[in-house]
């Protein structure tokens, strides 16, 4: 069975820390991976996506994949009371849906 | 990032009658689109994969009858929840992806979901 798996949390961290959110995947064929933002009440927005080993940074945010380690992160810097949300891990392969983790809850206090 | 709309954006409906959401990408044509439904606090689970001119693909444990699925042009998808009930409040969120885009990613863009309520 497909797998994504991430820490539930609530991961809690002062306003300007570095946040840092972990994902890991079972299935070793999967081609890329994302971050999707969820806050309460509203649809997952997407944030971040990889494909490439090694880091990707935009803006305060960076993705890092390990494919060997079948493992995905996404730090956030300077994090911000606004970035408290739930943080989706999604995971791709040809011919499926997007395969979604249950999400880590990021509380970001002021 | 490519748009995904969604009308209504939430519906109050009684039980018993029949409730439909439509999904369409506004800038780009999706061959495929995805239904999902998410219960509070828990996570989005992906209830059927609509493809443009086909049946739809349900999930296990999804009722194809209760849930219809029309995706009859690039653009628009429609889910009907038929016979509403009480347990099928919930969360109803589509998404698509854009497969002429020239990203390698294989992105998948969520419309801002419909909240349905069964009273």
């Amino acid at each position: 069975q497909k797998e994504v798996e991430q820490n539930s949390g609530p991961l809690s961290v002062p306003e300007g820390a570095i946040a840092s959110l972990n994902c890991t995947y079972s299935d070793r064929v999967s081609q890329s991976f994302f971050w999707y933002r969820q806050y309460s009440g509203k649809s997952p927005e997407l944030i971040m996506s990889i494909y490439s080993n090694g880091d990707k940074e935009d803006g305060r945010f960076t993705a890092q994949l390990n494919k060997a380690s079948q493992y995905v992160s996404l730090l956030i810097r300077d994090s911000q009371p606004s970035d408290s949300a739930t943080y989706l891990c999604a995971v791709f392969q040809a011919g499926t849906a997007l395969i979604f983790g249950k999400g880590t809850t990021l509380s970001v206090s002021s | 990032g490519a748009v995904v709309s969604q009308h209504p954006s939430w519906v109050i409906c009684k039980s018993g009658t029949s409730v439909k959401i439509e999904c369409r990408s506004l800038d780009f044509q999706a061959t495929t689109m995805f239904w999902y439904r998410q219960f509070p606090k828990q996570s989005l689970m992906l209830m059927a994969t609509s493809n443009e001119g086909s049946k739809a693909t349900y999930e296990q444990g999804v009722e194809k009858d209760k849930f219809l699925i029309n995706h009859a042009s690039l653009t628009l998808s429609t889910l009907t929840v038929t016979s509403a009930h009480p347990e099928d409040s919930s969360f109803y969120i589509c998404s698509a992806r854009d497969w002429a885009s020239v990203s390698s990613y294989n992105e998948q863009f969520f419309g801002p979901g419909t909240r349905l309520t069964v009273l």
